[in-house]
This record gives C-alpha cells, sequence and structure tokens, in this order.
C-alpha cells in the first residue's frame, strides 16, 4: 500500500493563479480531509468527504473548493490564490471502523507571490 | 480559550530522562482522543491513540482524565530519535479533529 499520496510536493503559484492539489489514497477509507498549517498554529481543517459525492465545510473552507468523484481521490482546488494562502497543505485519510485513526500524505508547500 | 492547549516547550532533555507533556481540551463531548508525531517539514505520523483505561506501547504511555479534560503523554528512557514536536488531537463531533499547536522535544546527547 502507498498510503496516502499528494502531488505536488511544491508549488509556487502568482496571486490569482488557480490550481488543484491532489490526493490519493489506496486504503478503500470513506473518510478523507484537508488541513493546512501555518507556523505556530495547529492543523486546520480545510473540507471533508465522508464518501464518494460527500463534502463538508471546515474550519476555514473559504478560498477552496473540493469535490469526491471516487473513493480513492479528493482534491483540493484553489480558485484565486491569495499570499494568505501560502501554507503547508496535508491530505488524510482515516480507518472507517475502530478508532477512527487519520492516516497522512507528505503534504504540499505552497507560496502564493 | 482555544479548544486543544498544548505547552508549546521547548522540552530538552538528556538521553535516558523521562518526560511528560500534558494537553487541555475544551469540549466535554470530545470522543476520541491521539498524539501524533511531527518532524521538521514532515507530516504528522500517529504515535498513540487514547483510550479511556489509558494505554502503553513501549517507552510510550498515554493517559486521558475525562474529569479534568486533558490527556498526557510520558516518555521514557528517552532517545535521540525521540526529538520532535508531539501533537494533541481531540475529535470535535464524529467528523473533525482538532489539533493543539504542537510541544517541541529535543533529547540532548
Amino acid at each position: 500500500n502507498a498510503g496516502v499520496t499528494q502531488t505536488p510536493k511544491f508549488q509556487v503559484l502568482k496571486t490569482g493563479q488557480s490550481m488543484t492539489l491532489q490526493c490519493a489514497q489506496d486504503m478503500n477509507h470513506e473518510y478523507m480531509s484537508w488541513y493546512r498549517q501555518d507556523p505556530g498554529m495547529g492543523l486546520r481543517l480545510i473540507h471533508y468527504s465522508v464518501g464518494a459525492g460527500i463534502t463538508d465545510q471546515g474550519e476555514v473552507p473559504n478560498g477552496y473548493n473540493v469535490s469526491r468523484s471516487t473513493t480513492e481521490d479528493f482534491p483540493l482546488r484553489l480558485l484565486s490564490a491569495a499570499p494568505s494562502q501560502t501554507s503547508v497543505y496535508f491530505c488524510a485519510s482515516r480507518d472507517n471502523t475502530g478508532y477512527y485513526e487519520q492516516y497522512f500524505g507528505p503534504g504540499t508547500r505552497l507560496t502564493v507571490t | 480559550r482555544k479548544e486543544v492547549e498544548q505547552d508549546p516547550g521547548p522540552f530538552n532533555v538528556p538521553e535516558g530522562a523521562t518526560v511528560a507533556f500534558n494537553c487541555t481540551y475544551s469540549n466535554s463531548a470530545s470522543q476520541s482522543f491521539f498524539w501524533y508525531r511531527q518532524d521538521c517539514r514532515k507530516e504528522p505520523k500517529l504515535l498513540m491513540s487514547v483510550y479511556s483505561s489509558g494505554n502503553e506501547d513501549g517507552r510510550f504511555t498515554a493517559q486521558l482524565n475525562r474529569a479534568s479534560q486533558y490527556i498526557s503523554l510520558l516518555i521514557r528512557d528517552s532517545k535521540l530519535s525521540d526529538s520532535a514536536t508531539y501533537l494533541c488531537v481531540v475529535t470535535s463531533g464524529t467528523y473533525k479533529y482538532i489539533f493543539g499547536t504542537g510541544t517541541r522535544l529535543k533529547v540532548l546527547a
């Protein structure tokens, strides 16, 4: 199992550009989520999905869109990048049963100039 | 008050020492609790889930105190490789996870 994979690892955007951060998992997990991590702050939930076709907002959803057309993939779209979106983005998925532990991808470092 | 609070540290301890971290949470309805480890510029990795009865995994022991709303992590016989940031995570409802800002640990030779 590859676990949770994310691409790209690094990205630099200009203000106003759009892009999609990719996330995939091969563990057949129903629940997937996106977080951003900024210095001095804990990871903050952007959006999450409890299964294909179902998404919901987290704590900081503004400026981001998601969709979930398959169990495996959960892309995060930045509609019009702003410097405030400079951050490290982590995707995670969680076990379907048990204690619902989350497992994270390696992250995408995004800089918006 | 933050939903999850941790002492940011850093905790500088010698090899072989025992170190303990606490984490307080504000939502008394939280059901699941975790400790994650995060190395510099890496993703968080699950260290332990924290069960009501407490649990141990090798040198690591986690405890939950629901009455006082805190969880703890004890590391015995610290190794250089334990140097990292330790994140406390608490669930909010069924689908949301609240992260603390982390406690930095540096184990010194």
